[in-house]
């Protein structure tokens, strides 16, 4: 069975450019997870998708940054326009039930 | 905000010891979930415990949980090198058909060859 696959691996970007993020979850899997892991720290759900539907979008910052899930399938992370405290490492989850499975994410450094 | 709280920060033993780290949360929840992380990787799920039981294993794993004293503890027998990561706890709330997860800030633990 295939993993979740993110890309791009890492990015770098100076402030104020604007950046997106791929996920592509487990066949079959309706729940799909956006994380923010700054470093040092556990993983901060940003939005969570059911099918192509928001569930939980309480954390993400609405100002700048925007996701969206097509077709309940792939899904895309934007930041528009990045600061520097957005600097981490940007994980995608899938599950069907209780337990999550994660992509390796992507590492974001903002200059 | 984060829910649990891991202790110690960070862990460092020699191959062959165990390791213990423990896990401490606010709130009420679903169940309570151990994950793993190696640098620069993904978190990979090692165990779930329900908030009705009390201790489960799977392998050299072994995870107690104490709702009264909203505690949970991971054991790892035997440790081997390749344990070496972050582990992070994580409890789990149900919404409807979802769950939501909230982790805390992982212990590192090393182990020595």
């Amino acid at each position: 069975e295939a993993g979740v696959a993110q890309s791009p691996r890492y990015k770098i970007i100076e402030k104020r450019q604007s950046v997106a993020f791929w996920c592509n979850p487990i066949s079959g899997h309706a729940t799909l997870y956006w994380y923010q892991q700054i470093l040092g720290q556990g993983p901060k759900l940003l939005i969570q998708f059911q099918n192509n539907g928001v569930v939980d979008d309480s954390q993400l910052p609405k100002d700048r940054f925007s996701a969206e899930r097509l077709k309940g399938v792939d899904s895309t992370l934007k930041i528009q326009p990045a600061k520097l405290e957005d600097s981490a490492v940007y994980l995608c989850a899938s599950s069907s039930d209780r337990i999550q499975f994660f992509g390796s994410g992507t590492q974001l450094s903002v200059l | 905000s984060q829910q649990g709280e891991e202790d110690p920060q960070a862990l460092s033993i020699q191959e062959g010891e165990n390791a213990t780290m423990n896990c401490s949360y606010k709130t009420s929840i679903n169940n309570l979930q151990w994950y793993r992380q190696n640098s620069g990787r993904g978190l990979v799920h090692l165990i779930l415990i329900r908030s009705n039981e009390r201790e489960k294993h799977s392998g050299r794993l072994r995870v107690t949980l104490d709702t009264s004293k909203k505690s949970s503890s991971l054991l790892i027998t035997a440790s081997r090198a390749a344990d070496t990561a972050s582990y992070f706890c994580a409890t789990a709330l149900r919404g409807g058909s979802n769950y939501k997860l909230t982790f805390g800030k992982g212990t590192l633990l090393t182990v020595n060859p």
